[in-house]
């Protein structure tokens, strides 16, 4: 198992602002995972962080609207920018343990934002 | 492309009585399968994978799952509900040597409602 730290937990943010979220893992893991899942739905994959290479991002999501940093195996930040009231959302960080296809994912807490 | 449908967005149920959360998937060869929880303002929790082996899988805090491969469904089930059960619950597929990281496909997510 893995146990997750996300900061902050929640945060109220001004149309046009970035915010940076951070994740820590108590042990080092190859993989990191941002998700999103905006209000009443599930989970939307937002990209894939791997330690010392660029992040894989997902259709419909862009680097410039996410940047994600990893610069080493226990800890990321998701950043999302120039923020509108439709990045309203918890975002979570997640990690895999296991075998690349049949370990589950542990996730954290969450970070609960909300854009005026 | 892999695909999980959870038919129900929510499921009432009376404490002491049976539950069944419905999962059904669609995937290109043998699937792997997670079932996940959500409590109020709380990250995700795994409860139980089927990965192969004996169909009837069992998980965390008394749940259990049955993979039926013929009808392409892994409901998730419980002999005697409990209103502390009460949450959001999130049936996961992923394809094997699906290329990519491997990638975890939520389900749209059942609420589970469990009366006293």
């Amino acid at each position: 198992s893995a146990v997750i730290s996300q900061k902050p937990s929640r945060d109220i943010c001004q149309r046009g602002t970035s915010l940076t979220i951070q994740c820590q893992v108590d042990s080092q893991v190859t993989m990191m995972f941002w998700y999103r899942q905006q209000p009443g739905q599930s989970l939307t994959l937002i990209a894939t962080a791997n330690q010392g290479s660029e992040a894989t991002y997902e259709s419909g999501f862009v680097i410039d609207k996410f940047p994600i940093s990893r610069p080493n195996l226990t800890f990321s930040t998701l950043t999302v920018s120039n923020m509108s009231p439709e990045d309203s959302s918890i975002y979570l960080c997640s990690v895999r343990t296991g075998g690349s296809s049949t370990g589950e994912l542990f996730f954290g807490e969450g970070s609960r934002l909300t854009v005026l | 492309a892999q695909s999980v449908a959870q038919p129900e967005d929510q499921v009432n149920v009376a404490e002491g009585n049976p539950l069944t959360v419905k999962c059904t998937y669609s995937v290109s060869g043998n699937p792997y399968l997670f079932w996940y929880v959500q409590y109020p303002n709380r990250g995700l929790q795994f409860l139980l994978k089927y990965i192969t082996g004996d169909n009837l899988v069992k998980g965390s805090y008394g749940f259990e799952a049955e993979f039926n491969k013929s009808q392409t469904s892994f409901h998730l089930k419980k002999p005697s509900a409990l209103v502390s059960d009460s949450a959001l619950y999130f049936c996961a597929v992923r394809a094997p040597f699906s290329g990519g990281y491997n990638k975890l496909i939520f389900g749209a997510g059942t609420r589970l409602a469990v009366h006293p």
